[in-house]
């Protein structure tokens, strides 16, 4: 079966730039969030999103938004790049958005911004 | 709280020997745990979860403790592997809540 699927790999961008990032959750799974990974640091909780609505929402600013599709894909745009916005992004999803539902996470997307 | 620090703390231990994780979680108010495996260049991979009405939940030579008192938890690895060597976050979370609050992470090395 396969896993979460997350697109690009790796982006390089400058600063000022906008990003978007996509997610291809588990089969089945209707739920999706979006997590922060700074290097050395834990996932911070950035969306979640549970059939095409936003569930939850961390404390990111406005510059970060996402949205997810009828198929249960998801994308995650940030606008303005900032040198902190550099980071490991990570979409996890499960069948169902809280309750005791296991997240399963992707293999994160690895942006810089220079 | 939220998780901090820059400093991964870390374990090494001798190939074969068990290995002992902790994690401290933060909020009295959480009541499912899980634990995380993060390779190098990889998102985190799911090891075990438990609920607060367990103490003990084990799994295939992994064993996760839980105690409410002291809001302490903490990953028992049997036997370890060179293929254990990686980053273990434990993560706690709310049944109505959306999202998942990480340790702090602590970097397991093997000595052959």
């Amino acid at each position: 079966d396969a896993g979460v699927t997350q697109s690009p790999t790796h982006l390089i961008k400058t600063r000022g730039q906008q990003v978007t990032l996509r997610c291809s959750p588990i089969s089945g799974h209707k739920s999706v969030s979006w997590y922060q990974q700074v290097l050395g640091q834990g996932p911070q909780f950035i969306f979640q999103y549970y059939e095409k609505e936003e569930r939850g929402r961390g404390n990111f600013p406005d510059r970060f938004s996402a949205r997810q599709f009828p198929n249960y894909s998801s994308e995650l745009n940030v606008n303005a790049l900032l040198l902190g916005d550099s980071a490991l992004y990570l979409c996890a999803s499960s069948s169902t958005p809280g309750g005791y539902e296991t997240q399963y996470f992707g293999p994160g997307t690895r942006l810089l911004v220079l | 709280g939220e998780s901090v620090g820059l400093h991964l703390p870390t374990l090494s231990v001798q190939e074969g020997d068990n290995s002992i994780i902790n994690c401290a979680y933060s909020n009295s108010a959480s009541d499912y745990f899980i634990w995380y495996k993060q390779e190098s260049g990889k998102g985190p991979q799911f090891i075990i979860d438990i609920r607060s009405n367990m103490d003990k939940r084990q799994g295939q030579r992994v064993t996760v403790l839980l105690n409410k008192t002291v809001k302490h938890l903490s990953l028992q690895i049997a036997a370890t592997q060179p293929g254990d060597s990686a980053v273990y976050f434990c993560a706690e979370t709310a049944k109505l809540a959306q999202k998942l609050v990480f340790g702090q992470g602590t970097r397991l090395t093997i000595n052959p």
